[in-house]
């Protein structure tokens, strides 16, 4: 069964602080790994990801995935209040239908 | 671009009535639209995949007949929840494939449908 897990599941940090969560996948038939960020309503798209170790970066924010570990990470560097949310990483699988599964979701509060 | 709309936005229904949510993809045409629904503080979980003029593709243990997807046209999907109880209480999502509208090819979701059951 093809199942995506993220760690942690909650993180609470300061504002300033850094922080870098954890996406593993273990799917048949990867086409590429993609991170959201949903804070009260739908998920807004941040990254997608296909090749191993290359970075993609946007402001703050940047990830990576590692296909050898089948993993992927997203780092937030000097974090603020308004990067409370939850974050979703999903794994498309490769189909004609574009099939997304979703990891729980990180949870992370940032405190002032 | 790419923007995703569901409305209503927020539905309140008796036990046993039917609610129809409905999916539009505003500024681009999409073959397939996916339909999710999150319970709180958990991850979203895929119902259906959409194809226009063709039937749904449930996932596994998603009742087809409890859940009834219309993908009519190319810029809508529609889910009926049939005969509704209070468990079906849920955030319901959908999403578009943005297709050739953007590099990214990756799926825009719409705003989310809150629908509680008394």
């Amino acid at each position: 069964e093809d199942k995506v897990v993220q760690s942690p599941l909650s993180l609470v940090v300061h504002e300033g602080d850094t922080v870098t969560l954890n996406c593993s996948y273990e799917v048949t038939n990867f086409r590429s790994l993609l991170w959201y960020k949903q804070e009260k309503k739908a998920p807004t798209f941040l990254f997608m990801l296909t090749s191993s170790g290359i970075e993609k970066k946007s402001g703050r924010l940047s990830s990576i995935l590692d296909k050898k570990e089948l993993s992927s990470i997203l780092n937030i560097t000097a974090t603020q209040t308004g990067d409370s949310a939850i974050y979703l990483c999903a794994v498309e699988v490769a189909s004609n239908t574009g099939k997304l599964i979703f990891g729980q979701g990180t949870t992370l509060q940032v405190k002032p | 671009g790419a923007v995703v709309s569901q409305h209503p936005s927020r539905v309140i229904c008796k036990s046993g009535t039917s609610v129809k949510i409905e999916c539009r993809s505003l500024d681009f045409q999409a073959t397939t639209m996916f339909w999710y629904r999150q319970f709180p503080k958990q991850s979203l979980m895929l119902m259906a995949t959409s194809n226009e003029g063709s039937k749904a593709t449930y996932e596994q243990g998603v009742e087809k007949d409890k859940f009834l997807i219309n993908h009519a046209s190319l810029t809508l999907s529609t889910l009926t929840v049939t005969s509704a109880h209070p468990e079906d209480s849920s955030f319901y999502i959908c999403s578009a494939d943005g297709g050739a509208l953007t590099s990214t090819d990756t799926q825009y979701f719409g705003p989310g449908t809150r629908l509680t059951v008394l």
